[in-house]
């Protein structure tokens, strides 16, 4: 059984930095699809980050140049390093495994396993 | 970036009855596969969002056949056959096409 584990947030001044984690078993981190998404309070879904098992890592573009997305694979963690945080960065952000079906031209993924999410609050 | 609207975004509804919840996006989101890259989630009242249909219209493992998904290019419907009362939250449509991955604003499912 897959499981997500994230760490890492709490409150922080408007400028800061933290740096979320996400504790990954039941799968390697290296040969999956791995995601941030985060939901700000009362808001829905947004997609922040994904980093895929080859590599690439793409980011929306309210957090481009601010977040890097990481893995290291010898402690099977997923991290997400928030730099430059604003308000409008508070948000519950879940972990999120893909998980990968067939399709004619190749694999379709979609994001199957979600952890519970760790709370951040940018405030002054 | 793909934009997703979800109808109503508040829907209440009766035990045994049925429900649907419309989304549609501002972008075909069918693949030239053949499928349509569009994902159903529900997150139910204090818990983490949870798959329920994905390419549309199938079923993900563990999900309950009064759940199901159809449409295609830029309409698509999650219907629920028989509504129980487990499955009260918010319901979100989420295209898989592009990168960005874009979310619905979410459809709010109360009993009445």
């Amino acid at each position: 059984e897959v499981q997500l584990v994230e760490s890492g947030g709490g409150m922080i001044q408007p400028g800061g930095s933290l740096r979320l984690s996400c504790a990954v078993s039941g799968v390697t981190v290296i040969s999956s699809y791995m995601n941030w998404v985060r939901q700000a309070p009362g808001k829905g879904l947004e997609w922040v980050s994904v980093i895929y098992s080859g590599g690439s890592i793409f980011y929306a573009d309210s957090v481009k140049g601010r977040f890097t997305i990481s893995r290291d694979n010898s402690k099977n963690t997923l991290y997400l390093q928030m730099n430059s945080l604003r308000a409008e960065d508070s948000a519950v952000y879940y972990c999120v495994r893909e998980t990968s079906t067939p399709v004619p031209t190749g694999t379709y993924y979609y994001m199957d396993v979600w952890g519970k999410g760790t709370a951040v609050t940018v405030s002054s | 970036d793909v934009v997703m609207t979800q109808s109503p975004l508040s829907l209440p509804v009766t035990p045994g009855e049925p429900a649907s919840i419309s989304c549609r996006s501002s972008q075909s989101l069918l693949h030239s596969n053949g499928y349509n890259y569009l994902d159903w989630y529900l997150q139910k009242p204090g818990q983490s969002p949870q798959v329920l249909i994905y390419l549309g219209s199938h079923r993900a493992s563990g999900v309950p056949d009064r759940f199901s998904g159809s449409g295609s290019g830029t309409d698509f419907t999650l219907e629920i056959s028989r509504v129980e009362a487990e499955d009260v939250g918010v319901y979100y449509c989420v295209q898989s096409l592009q990168t960005p991955r874009t979310f619905g604003q979410g459809t709010k499912v109360e009993v009445e």
